[in-house]
């Protein structure tokens, strides 16, 4: 299948700091990515979607201005999480979609276990 | 109420038992089913579609029920490399993010 991956895999920081996820799709061009959120022993809860070249869509109660998304080329879409607090320690999760013929499958990046001290 | 539900789990069962897993989802109108598993502190993985008429891939046999909403997934002869999350995921459309159930959680014992 598809290859798609993120970087960093983990990172800790400072509360107040802002970081940059970077989700890929290696093998594949992706019009439309998804970013989702997960805390412990909870489901993946869908934050946003990315489209190339258009401004992101957020769901109900995630703030875009926390959470910004810039997916600038059909390879690579970024989450940057401004000012991080404790709260938002979390795993998040990129997927990339393939669509063809009909055929739909996301396929997920290993994702990225933010912890913010 | 949540669009996919799940029994949470914990199921815990011996090497060789058949378990079955269970989900509902609350949209009629959802177009596409999937099971995924997922490991601990791991991205979720495809396990299998599941189609209207049900299929089969090995060990493990998804059915779909849309009159009542239902899906199942049922694995034989557990093995203990089975232990792992395995999650309901329903997709309202191709242009659509998928929708996760929180996961059911097996257990397989030596």
């Amino acid at each position: 299948g598809a290859v798609v991956s993120q970087h960093p895999s983990w990172v800790i920081c400072k509360s107040g700091t802002s970081v940059k996820i970077e989700c890929r799709s290696l093998d594949f061009q992706a019009t439309t990515m998804f970013w989702y959120r997960q805390f412990p022993k909870q489901s993946l809860m869908l934050m946003a979607t990315s489209n190339e070249g258009s401004k992101a869509t957020y769901e109900q109660g995630v703030e875009k201005d926390k959470f910004l998304i810039n997916h600038a080329s059909l390879t690579l879409s970024t989450l940057t999480v401004t000012s991080a607090h404790p709260e938002d320690s979390s795993f998040y999760i990129c997927s990339a979609r393939v669509l063809a013929g009909g055929y739909n499958e996301q396929f997920f990046g290993p994702g990225t276990r933010l912890t913010v001290l | 109420r949540k669009e996919v539900e799940q029994d949470p789990g914990p199921f815990n069962v011996p090497e060789g038992a058949t378990v079955a897993f269970n989900c509902t989802y609350s949209n009629s109108a959802s177009q596409s089913f999937f099971w995924y598993r997922q490991d601990c502190r791991k991205e979720p993985k495809l396990l299998m579609s599941v189609y209207s008429s049900g299929n089969e891939d090995g060990r493990f046999t998804a059915q779909l029920n849309r009159a009542s909403q239902y899906i199942s997934l049922l694995i034989r002869d557990s093995k203990l490399s089975d232990s792992a999350t395995y999650l309901c995921v329903v997709n309202m459309g191709v242009k659509d993010a998928l929708n996760f159930g929180k996961g059911t959680s097996l257990l397989v014992t030596p």
